[in-house]
């Protein structure tokens, strides 16, 4: 099984200022379509998931382009530019690489 | 809009068996592949398990691979999770979900129901 780690395990922002989330995966997600398979999802409280990020780096409909995916292989970053109050909750990487699909543990994100 | 929403979640005993339901709207069911991810009590998101188009190829997380069973209907739009020989660790809120890209789909989710919770206790 492909093995998520995610750092840190919580993070207090500054609303206005910028966070990053770090997920590095056990092996290379990189899947023959010549795409990684590496998505990001945030959970606000109370709420089910939603997804922010597909193929490590496209936007999901609707989320605001403050928040960006980038990364290779196997180290992944998401960051959150301008943190809003709303964006409140834990976010997870996930692979999609192949099946038993696996999620990182997930990272806290307070605001100050 | 997507809507999906999960029905079947109740408390039962160790041993026993539960049938989940997903209801979905507003896309075309049988062009999506579909999921279950549940949460247990204050824990993070874990994979349970895929089906694919026309419902023959399924995936399974060990966890649950032997005793869960995902079917989907089509004609009703419906995804299925057949729960047997359930364990207090399967208690969790249980999550249906779509896959982003049609036909062929790559377990990503786009659209999640607000979840159903099941609670495994004698």
């Amino acid at each position: 099984d492909i093995v998520m780690t995610q750092s840190p395990l919580s993070l207090s922002v500054t609303p206005g200022e910028s966070a990053s989330i770090s997920c590095r995966s056990s092996q290379s997600l990189l899947h023959n379509n010549g795409f990684y398979s590496l998505a990001w999802f945030l959970q606000r409280p109370g709420q089910s998931p939603q997804l922010l990020i597909s193929l490590a780096s496209s936007r999901a409909s609707g989320v605001p382009d403050r928040f960006s995916g980038s990364g290779s292989g196997t180290d992944f970053t998401l960051k959150i530019s301008r943190v809003e109050a709303e964006d409140v909750g834990v976010y997870y990487c996930m692979q999609a690489l192949q099946a038993p699909v696996t999620f990182g543990g997930g990272t806290k994100v307070e605001i100050k | 809009e997507v809507h999906l929403l999960e029905s079947g979640g109740d408390l039962a005993q160790p041993g026993g068996s539960l049938r989940l339901s997903c209801t979905a709207s507003a896309f075309t069911f049988r062009n999506y592949a579909m999921s279950w991810v549940r949460q247990a009590p204050g824990k993070g998101l874990e994979w349970i398990s895929t089906i694919y188009i026309g419902g023959i190829t399924t995936y399974y997380a060990d966890s649950v691979k032997g005793r869960f069973i995902i079917t989907r209907d089509d004609s009703k739009s419906t995804l299925f999770l057949q729960m047997n020989r359930l364990r207090a660790e399967d208690t969790a809120i249980y999550y249906c979900a779509k896959d982003h890209i049609p036909l062929d789909g790559d377990y990503t989710c786009d659209y999640w129901g607000q979840g159903t919770l099941v609670t495994v206790s004698s």
